[in-house]
């Protein structure tokens, strides 16, 4: 099945760089999303990944791969929650899988 | 472009009571979806229309029912609420999946609807 894991909470100084990761297994090709949610604010885009854009895809079935996304020298107003998520195309069902870890929270401490 | 437009912001339900969240969009896009959000859940998708005509459930549609009114708008409704249904409702459409490449395209979101049932 699809599934997408992804580490609760990381603090750190700001200046600092963070990696956060995005650990998933998918059926078929995958294409890796991250959205930043700041309070009271739609979902943004920071990050899409597909085959087309990444040496990281073999093909389909992929077990326990990981998609990070990396902040430099962060400030206090990068504070938010990082959301992975992964989505599966299945052509022969004319549908896609959906499906977004549980979120990052990263907070930045002056 | 307003993008994607939830209503309401805010409700508060009693057990029992119906209601509909309405979503709409003006990017003329083909694909609508809607989430839930809880602490330490991330987001779960509950349904999705790939096209107008079109809706398919997602990882937790029971209790809930949805209409692909036209290209814009697709609701979303609980017939009679439970408390586990308070949540976080979150409205996106997207460009249908390309033909081509099998990769997905961007989700663009709605700000939420914060629904609370007593």
């Amino acid at each position: 099945s699809n599934s997408v894991k992804q580490t609760g909470q990381i603090t750190v100084s700001e200046g600092a760089s963070v990696t956060m990761n995005c650990t998933y297994t998918s059926t078929g090709y995958p294409t890796l999303f991250w959205y930043v949610e700041y309070p009271s604010k739609p979902l943004q885009l920071l990050q899409r990944e597909t085959m087309e854009n990444s040496k990281n895809f073999g093909g389909g079935n992929i077990k326990d791969k990981n998609s990070p996304i990396v902040k430099y020298s962060v400030q206090v107003s990068d504070s938010a929650v990082y959301y992975c998520l992964l989505g599966v195309c299945v052509k022969e069902e004319g549908a896609q899988k959906l499906v977004f870890g549980q979120g990052t929270r990263l907070t930045i401490n002056p | 472009n307003a993008g994607v437009t939830q209503t309401p912001k805010f409700q508060v339900l009693k057990t029992g009571q119906s209601m509909t969240l309405q979503c709409a969009q003006d990017m003329n896009h083909n694909s609508m979806y809607w989430y839930r959000q809880d602490p330490g859940m991330g987001l779960r998708l509950i349904y999705y229309s790939a096209s107008e005509g079109t809706t398919d459930k997602g990882e937790v549609p029971n209790g809930y029912n949805v209409s692909r009114l036209n290209k814009r708008e697709f609701s979303l409704r609980l017939e009679s609420a439970a408390p586990s249904q308070t949540s976080v409702y979150f409205c996106a459409s997207s460009e249908a999946f390309g033909q081509g490449e099998p990769s997905v395209n961007e989700q663009f979101f709605g700000p939420g609807t914060r629904l609370t049932v007593l």
